[in-house]
């Protein structure tokens, strides 16, 4: 049984570009979390999905942030535009429920020039 | 103040040691939940409490809401338990998760 799998492992952007990061959850887990990672702020919640439907929107990273779940299976993570301060390490995690185990991916390691 | 505040930042014990890590929180919060990360970044859930105390193996952990306040203490500490230990509580009022700055464990043989 495949774990979180996330794309791409690494990406490089120009300050303004749009980024697409994906992620495909536990098959068969209800929850989806979207979080950031940086030395300066530490790990942040940007979104979380039950059952597809977005529960938590992160608030402060509404403006260039969007995250979506199509699908029980895939979710997109799109910021738009890119600026240096989105440099940072990108998780996503997965769990049968709000309170069971998370599972995390490998992350997707972001560096905006 | 800040939400979650993580104790201490960072702490070194020897293999076979026992100790704790804290997380206080500024307002009542409705669930705690505690994570490691290993030194390539891997992010592992170790317990989730509404409240009450839950125990892993040599991992046990407390949040007692009322009081504001969660704790993990590790026993017989092991060289693979080195990594960074965060807690994330979620407020009452939003669901939102809160992380605390982490604590760095660095286990020494």
């Amino acid at each position: 049984d495949a774990g979180v799998t996330q794309t791409p492992r690494h990406e490089v952007a120009e300050k303004g570009q749009t980024i697409i990061l994906k992620c495909e959850p536990v098959s068969g887990h209800n929850d989806l979390f979207w979080y950031r990672q940086t030395k300066i702020q530490g790990l942040e919640l940007l979104s979380y999905f039950r059952s597809k439907s977005l529960m938590e929107d992160g608030g402060a990273f509404k403006d260039r942030f969007k995250a979506e779940m199509l699908n029980s299976s895939f979710s997109t993570l799109k910021i738009q535009p890119t600026e240096p301060k989105d440099s940072a390490v990108y998780l996503c995690a997965s769990s049968l429920d709000w309170g069971d185990t998370q599972y995390f991916g490998p992350g997707t390691r972001l560096l905006v020039l | 103040g800040m939400p979650v505040e993580q104790n201490p930042p960072a702490l070194s014990l020897y293999e076979g040691a026992d100790s704790g890590l804290r997380c206080n929180f500024s307002t009542t919060m409705k669930s705690v939940q505690w994570f490691q990360q290993n030194h390539r970044g891997r992010l592992i859930t170790l317990f989730y409490l509404a409240q009450g105390t839950k125990e892993n193996g040599r991992l046990k952990s407390t949040f007692n809401s009322k009081e504001r306040y969660s704790t993990l203490h590790i026993k017989d500490a092991q060289l693979e338990d080195s990594g960074t230990y965060f807690c994330a509580a979620e407020t009452t009022n939003t669901g939102k998760l809160t992380f605390g700055d982490g604590t760095v464990l660095t286990v020494k043989p």
